[in-house]
């Protein structure tokens, strides 16, 4: 049973460009969960979704970012016209189910903005 | 926000039990405390979690106090791979978010 998967694993986009990050969830999994981890900082929670639902999206920037979770195919974080600021690290967690279960992170994609 | 308290660092002996403590005061009934680790800049790792009995499991071990207020973490016989940034999370009663506090450093010294 493969892990979440996320890619790129490294993404380097030019200021104003589109920065496009997937994640495959564990399978039979259908929570996703987006975090950004800014250099030398912690992990801030992003956005939580469930299958075709933004069910908390409290830590999202209000504008230029938004998250998918398509009845088929990976979820999608999605920054419009990056700036440098958006440089860090995004990791994606899924769970089974809602309440007091695990859930399990993968390894990340690295945005660089330049 | 987090509703943790961790120290920010600790060091461990290799081979010597790491005990890794996390007060939790306002803690609510359904509330579970959880437990995540992350080295260097990986993906978080889980660790296990607990509801108010102590568990254990192939990581780790688990002990929550009887007023559920804190708890302890313990990794039975630290490896230099035991060396990361270790959370202590307490999951909010509807289940969603994981949040992350600023966690315990734990260098294991050889």
């Amino acid at each position: 049973n493969a892990g979440v998967m996320q890619n790129p694993r490294h993404l380097v986009r030019r200021r104003g460009q589109e920065a496009r990050l997937r994640c495959s969830p564990m399978k039979g999994h259908s929570h996703v969960y987006w975090y950004r981890q800014l250099p030398e900082e912690g992990l801030k929670f992003m956005v939580y979704l469930q299958k075709e639902n933004i069910i908390d999206e409290s830590g999202m920037p209000k504008e230029r970012f938004s998250a998918e979770f398509p009845k088929e195919g990976p979820s999608i974080l999605r920054i419009q016209q990056v700036v440098r600021g958006d440089s860090a690290a995004y990791f994606c967690a899924s769970s089974s189910r809602t309440g007091n279960t695990e859930a399990f992170f993968g390894q990340g994609t690295r945005l660089t903005v330049v | 926000d987090a509703k943790t308290t961790q120290p920010p660092s600790m060091d461990c002996a290799e081979g010597r039990a790491a005990n890794l403590p996390c007060n939790h005061s306002t803690i609510s009934g359904n509330e579970y405390v959880y437990w995540y680790r992350q080295i260097h800049s990986q993906g978080p790792q889980y660790i296990i979690h607990g509801l108010k009995n102590n568990e254990t499991n192939e990581m780790a071990s688990l002990i929550i106090t009887e007023d559920r207020k804190s708890s302890t973490l313990i990794l039975p016989h630290a490896t230099l791979r035991d060396t990361a940034v270790y959370y202590c999370i307490v999951r909010v009663a509807n289940g969603n978010q994981f949040y992350f506090g600023t966690g315990t450093s734990l260098t294991v010294i050889p």
